[in-house]
Parts: structure tokens; sequence; C-alpha cells
């Protein structure tokens, strides 16, 4: 059965540092990756997604992330995080059946504080 | 519409009455899916509809919940003699049919049983 393990619960990091939000996942064909954030009071939106081809994706607001099959991991990174990107962060992964995607399973996810 | 619209955004309830919940998808968006969030919980698959094909309610917790959608767009979930574990935000999603695009959400309903 398809999982994602989001190990931090909670991180805290200073403005203006680096991020790295962890994620590892059980499946077993080629996944699809996805990073969502949700803000407080608000729905969740998608950062960035993975398919196929270069390991490393960039989405929006600056976030990458890079898959690594051998370690089936899919961690999200920020070179330099700003105070507002304190939010919660969802990994997820998907299959793909006959041409349609099927749901996502979601991890527990990383709630990010920002300290000044 | 532009976005997934989900109504109402708040619903306080007492123990034992039923509710509905309405998601109103992208336009064009053939799959739907239903999720509820609890504290702490992370985002629990409840029920997915992909056009015209049998939903898959493996997600579902209990026969209290159910899930229609009308016309392959609005999409109703209702949920009978609501308990206060039943307590949560109940976010909507849909997504092209052809693609792995991942969801578009909706901002959620916000359900209190009291």
């Amino acid at each position: 059965a398809q999982s994602v393990t989001q190990p931090d619960i909670h991180i805290t990091v200073s403005e203006g540092a680096s991020l790295e939000l962890r994620c590892n996942y059980s499946y077993g064909a080629t996944p699809y990756l996805f990073w969502y954030v949700q803000s407080p009071g608000q729905g969740l939106q998608l950062l960035l997604k993975y398919f196929s081809g270069d390991t490393l994706v960039q989405g929006i607001k600056g976030f990458e992330a890079e898959f690594k099959r051998s370690q089936s991991s899919f961690n999200l990174r920020k070179p330099s995080v700003h105070w507002s990107d304190a939010a919660e962060y969802f990994c997820a992964v998907g299959a793909y059946y006959g041409g349609s995607q099927g749901n996502l399973i979601f991890g527990k996810g990383t709630k990010l504080s920002v300290k000044p | 519409g532009a976005g997934v619209s989900q109504s109402p955004s708040n619903k306080v309830t007492e123990k034992g009455k039923d509710v509905e919940l309405r998601c109103d998808p992208i336009s064009g968006h053939t799959a739907l899916y239903w999720y509820r969030q609890s504290l702490g919980q992370g985002l629990e698959f409840l029920i997915y509809f992909q056009g015209n094909s049998a939903p898959d309610k493996s997600g579902l917790p209990s026969d209290r919940f159910s899930a229609e959608r009308t016309g392959g767009s609005v999409s109703t979930l209702t949920i009978q003699r609501t308990q206060q574990e039943d307590s949560a935000v109940y976010l909507c999603a849909s997504s092209p049919k052809t693609g792995a695009y991942g969801y578009t959400f909706g901002s959620g309903t916000r359900l209190t049983v009291v």
C-alpha cells in the first residue's frame, strides 16, 4: 500500500536561513509526488510535482524538491526562508491508472515556523 | 468556475443531525475528491469520482457517510446522525481526467458537531 512519512511534525527556522523538509514514500511503482502548502485558514496550494524526467523539480515561491529513488525520498528545499513561508507543508504520493489520476495519499504534514 | 468552491465555509450542527456539504469543481475537471482534515491527522481520503465511473468509496469511515455527484459536476457529501468525532475540515478537490496534474483544492468546510 502507498504511504507517505513526514518525519518532522514541527520545524522552526530563522528568516533567511535555508530549509529542508523531509518526505519518504512507500510505493511499488514509479510514484507521482507532490508538495502542497496550507496557510492558516486556507485550502491547500500545489507547490510542485514530480512525474518523470529531471529529478530536481522547481516550484512556486522559490521552492524545489529532489526525487531520490534509491532513498524513496522527495525532500522539499528553499535556500532562503521568508516569514511568509510559515505554514503547514504536505507531501503526497499518487498513482496514475489507465489514463486517469487516482487519489493521492498525504503525509501528516510538517508545520514550519519562521523566527524573525 | 475559476476555482473549486465549497459551501458552507463553516457549519455548526447538533449531534445526531444530518448535514450536507457541497462542492462545485473547476469547470471541465472530471475527477472530484473528498478529504477530511482533522487536527494533527493530516488529510484522510474519503471518496473519489472519476467521470461516469463508479466512485471509489474505500475511504468512507462509516455508512453514515455518503456522497453523490450530479451531472458530472457538483458533489454533495452527506453525513447522517453526526457525531462529535465527525468534527473536522472537509476538503474537496478536482483535477482533469488526463495527466497527473495534482489537485486543485477548495477552501474547505469546517464542521463542528456540538
